[in-house]
């Protein structure tokens, strides 16, 4: 089965800190897709990144940053130089079917930027 | 843009109540997801649809039933509305499989309070 932890579940910190956020999969499936989404206060979430099983290349986009490990099930997220934007709830999700059908997501990690 | 719009920001009905949660998108995406968000456990799936007319059920279905006449419009249905039920609800779209961007789009949520 499934399954995204994200065991940080609260992560407060002063702006132009880095931070990373955790998340480690499970699946049994040789191919299937990783994504983060950000929540903020609004409540709607906003898509940052898809990865495939098969792209193992970490990605930049400007501060934000994501380190795919297949050999540790992980895909973490890190923020460079915090700013109080940031503030949000960020979900880990995986799918194991192309198309994204079904998404199983993590618990969430509530991040607050402090100015 | 993609637009997914939810009927209500807020809702508060009482126990027994039949509520309807309506969500429309105006990307003609064939696929739409009702999800519900609770602290600590993420986002859970509850039903999803994948053409009108069609619908499959998610991780979480009982209690619920779904509603999908048209291509834009996307129903979730609490027959007997519990106060087990009151949560944030999320409803999202996606393009079909085999279409390069299948992230899913979400709406602002709706937060239900059931009394």
């Amino acid at each position: 089965a499934q399954k995204v932890t994200q065991a940080q579940t609260e992560i407060s910190v002063v702006e132009k800190e880095d931070v990373t956020l955790d998340c480690v999969y499970e699946t049994r499936d040789t191919t299937y897709y990783l994504f983060w989404y950000k929540q903020p206060p609004s409540g709607e979430l906003v898509f940052l990144i898809r990865r495939n099983s098969f792209d193992e290349q970490n990605e930049i986009s400007g501060r934000y940053s994501w380190n795919f490990q297949k050999s540790t099930s992980s895909f973490n997220f890190t923020i460079t130089a915090s700013q109080v934007v940031d503030s949000a709830v960020y979900f880990c999700a995986l799918s194991e079917e192309e198309g994204a059908q079904k998404l199983v997501f993590g618990q969430g990690t509530r991040l607050t930027i402090n100015p | 843009d993609v637009k997914v719009t939810q009927s209500s920001r807020y809702l508060v009905k009482r126990t027994g109540e039949k509520v309807f949660l309506e969500c429309v998108q105006d990307m003609d995406h064939e696929n739409m997801f009702w999800y519900r968000q609770d602290p600590g456990l993420g986002l859970r799936l509850i039903y999803f649809s994948y053409d009108v007319k069609m619908k499959e059920k998610g991780d979480i279905p009982e209690g619920y039933s779904v509603s999908r006449e048209k291509k834009e419009r996307f129903s979730l249905i609490l027959e007997s509305a519990s106060t087990n039920q009151t949560s944030m609800y999320l409803c999202a779209s996606s393009l079909a499989i085999g279409t390069r961007d299948y992230e899913q789009y979400f709406g602002p949520g709706t937060r239900l309070t059931v009394t």
